[in-house]
């Protein structure tokens, strides 16, 4: 069964700082592996979704990395805002499975 | 983009009644919807996964009496929490997989209540 892990489990950071999200996963057979973005209260917004066969994915400030052998993602948000406060999940697909695995998430909060 | 939508958006209800949650796509065909539910601070954990004209497939765990779906179109599945109780309380979330794209597009959630 996979198990996905993300860590830490809170962050807290002042504004402009980069920051740095991990997540790891048990079963390196995997067919992509996505991030999330939850607000309070909210369903999920995708913000990034990488293949097993790339190495990372960009859009705008995020920049997110996978490292299938060694069953590693990490996402990087540059420049943080207080707007950028909120709870990641990422989720991993498995091969032949429709099924999606989330970690436990990374609740964030960029201070003014 | 894929829009998913789920109604009612929060509900109340009284011990021992039946609450039903309809999960929709809205412009696109989805063959495959999966129901997950997400304790306060804790991420989501798959519920169900429902096919359009078929028995809905359950998680380990999971009472398929006390938490009926249907699938019976290719746009809406529902979930009945039958005799909810306060353990029951939680957050519910739809996704709906595009069957073009193989892509999952999930719904803004429904938060259930029950006293």
């Amino acid at each position: 069964k996979q198990e996905v892990t993300q860590i830490p489990a809170a962050l807290s950071v002042p504004e402009g700082e980069n920051l740095v999200l991990n997540c790891s996963f048990t079963d390196s057979a995997i067919y992509n592996l996505q991030w999330f973005r939850q607000d309070p209260g909210k369903g999920l917004t995708s913000l990034l979704l990488i293949q097993s066969s790339q190495r990372e994915q960009t859009s705008g400030r995020l920049n997110a990395s996978l490292d299938k052998s060694s069953g590693r993602s990490t996402l990087y948000i540059a420049a943080s805002q207080p707007g950028d406060s909120a709870t990641y999940l990422c989720a991993v697909k498995g091969v032949g499975d429709y099924k999606l695995s989330f970690g436990a998430g990374t609740t964030v909060t960029v201070r003014a | 983009g894929a829009v998913v939508s789920q109604h009612p958006s929060w509900v109340i209800c009284k011990s021992g009644t039946s609450v039903k949650i309809e999960c929709r796509s809205l412009d696109f065909q989805a063959t495959t919807m999966f129901w997950y539910r997400q304790f306060p601070k804790q991420s989501l954990m798959l519920m169900a996964t429902s096919n359009e004209g078929s028995k809905a497939t359950y998680e380990q765990g999971v009472e398929k009496d006390k938490f009926l779906i249907n699938h019976a179109s290719l746009t809406l599945s529902t979930l009945t929490v039958t005799s909810a109780h306060p353990e029951d309380s939680s957050f519910y979330i739809c996704s709906a997989r595009a069957t073009a794209t193989d892509t999952q597009y999930f719904g803004p959630g429904t938060r259930l209540t029950v006293l």
